[in-house]
């Protein structure tokens, strides 16, 4: 399977503890992007990475909040001391990173329940 | 005003009906545009690309108005499998950033 691939699918978490929500992107894909979907809303884009740099988190929350994409392994979009609102399905999209190719293709996600 | 709207539907249609979606933007630098689906709050998948050309595949056509910042898709001959909520999304590819926009989506039904 070349696609996006995501893991844990669902994690259940109670308040306060940490979730951890790893990326492995397409092959051949050196960008990485995490979006949100709350329920009943739509995607919301939290954070774009690179191997090893952050290009833009505007998205991100500021506090609890953290991303990488280190030069070996997947994507890790880490959130600390989780609150009921962070429930939530969390997407990772891949795109090639080669100029005039702007695609974004998305992995299954992983449903987070915080209790 | 969302960056992105769309009507929320949900479109309930026969199937081999035609349908079309309409989708407007407010951010008049955004330079790419695409149409995507979501099943069931699956992931959402890529359906196209739109161009200022206008585009067509298969059963889909996808139009681009720059001037009026309004992007379209046309389904025809709707298929059972194209129930589904259709995602207008909009990149404005500032900054040297590669964000993607969502609509919240357009619902469609097809019927027998």
């Amino acid at each position: 399977n070349a696609g996006v691939m995501q893991n844990p699918r669902h994690l259940v978490r109670r308040r306060g503890q940490e979730a951890r929500l790893r990326c492995s992107p397409m092959k051949g894909h050196s960008h990485v992007y995490w979006y949100r979907q709350l329920p009943e809303e739509g995607l919301k884009f939290m954070v774009y990475l690179q191997k090893e740099n952050i290009i833009d988190e505007s998205g991100m929350p500021k506090e609890r909040f953290s991303a990488e994409f280190p030069k070996e392994g997947p994507s890790i979009l880490r959130i600390q001391q989780v609150v009921r609102g962070d429930s939530a399905a969390y997407f990772c999209a891949s795109s090639p990173g080669r100029a005039g190719s702007y695609e974004q293709y998305f992995g299954p996600g992983t449903r987070l329940t915080v209790t | 005003r969302k960056e992105v709207e769309q009507d929320p539907g949900p479109f309930n249609v026969p199937e081999g009906a035609t349908v079309a979606f309409n989708c407007t933007y407010s951010n008049s630098a955004s330079q790419s545009f695409f149409w995507y689906r979501q099943d069931c709050r699956k992931e959402p998948k890529l359906l196209m690309s739109v161009y200022s050309s206008g585009n067509e595949d298969g059963r889909f056509t996808a139009q681009l108005n720059r001037a009026s910042q309004y992007i379209s898709l046309l389904i025809r001959d709707s298929k059972l499998s194209d129930s589904a909520t259709y995602l207008c999304v909009v990149n404005p590819l500032t900054g040297g950033g590669n964000k993607l926009t969502f609509g919240t989506g357009t619902q469609l039904k097809v019927e027998l």
